[in-house]
């Protein structure tokens, strides 16, 4: 199985600082990383598919990049909708594994 | 639109069944892969498996956690996805989200919640 481990675990962040969220597979995946946010209570929502691929209706401000083993996930600006945790997940091959998350809370 | 409705979740003795649903809208239903996925409270996402549409055989891939155990099936004149839980575990419990697609899981349910206790 891919392993997938992502840091921070957790970043303190105020409006309008720029994010960086990396996640690492255990083996090459070949560029098949999404990404997803999650808000308590509320399923995930697709933000990145294909390591840099903006998911319809997500805003530009957010950004991927990566190959290989290693990826990222870029907020330019961040927003106050944006505290949530973030969540990466491989699908190269099955089992398709997610990251244990980041969280991003208000500085 | 697209919708994804899942149902059947509540409070089940361990070893005892459970068959979740999830109804699917706003897309044709038989062109796509369903996959089921869940998450334990306060815990992280877990992928549990998937059925391929019609057009690709519908077969099925499960995670070694509930392979033998787990049953991802569907009903294209319905559109509805299912999941049926044999053997269930108190490691099962959560909340249980189906999702469109095999892998980039564009569009989830609310999810169901799912409690395995004695």
């Amino acid at each position: 199985d891919t392993q997938m481990t992502q840091s921070p675990s957790s970043l303190s962040a105020s409006v309008g600082d720029r994010v960086t969220i990396t996640c690492r597979a255990s083996q090459t995946i070949s560029g098949f990383l999404n990404w997803f946010q999650q808000k308590p209570g509320k399923p995930p929502k697709l933000l990145i598919y294909a390591t840099s691929n903006l998911e319809s209706g997500v805003p530009s401000r957010f950004s991927g990049s990566g190959s290989g083993t290693d990826f990222t996930l870029t907020i330019s600006s961040l927003q106050p909708e944006d505290f949530a945790t973030y969540y990466c997940q491989q699908s190269y091959s099955t089992p398709f594994t997610f990251g244990p998350g980041t969280k991003v809370d208000i500085k | 639109e697209v919708q994804l409705v899942e149902s059947g979740g509540g409070l089940v003795k361990p070893g005892r069944s459970l068959r979740l649903s999830c109804t699917a809208s706003g897309f044709t239903f038989s062109d796509f892969a369903m996959s089921w996925l869940r998450q334990a409270p306060g815990k992280g996402l877990e992928w549990v498996g998937f059925i391929r549409g019609k057009r690709y055989g519908g077969t099925t891939e499960y995670a070694a956690s509930v392979k033998g155990r787990f049953t991802i099936s569907r009903d294209d004149s319905k559109s509805i996805a299912y999941l049926q839980m044999n053997s269930l575990r108190t490691e099962d419990t959560a909340v249980y989200y189906c999702t469109r697609a095999q892998a980039r899981h564009d569009f989830w349910g609310q999810g169901t919640l799912v409690t395995v206790s004695s």
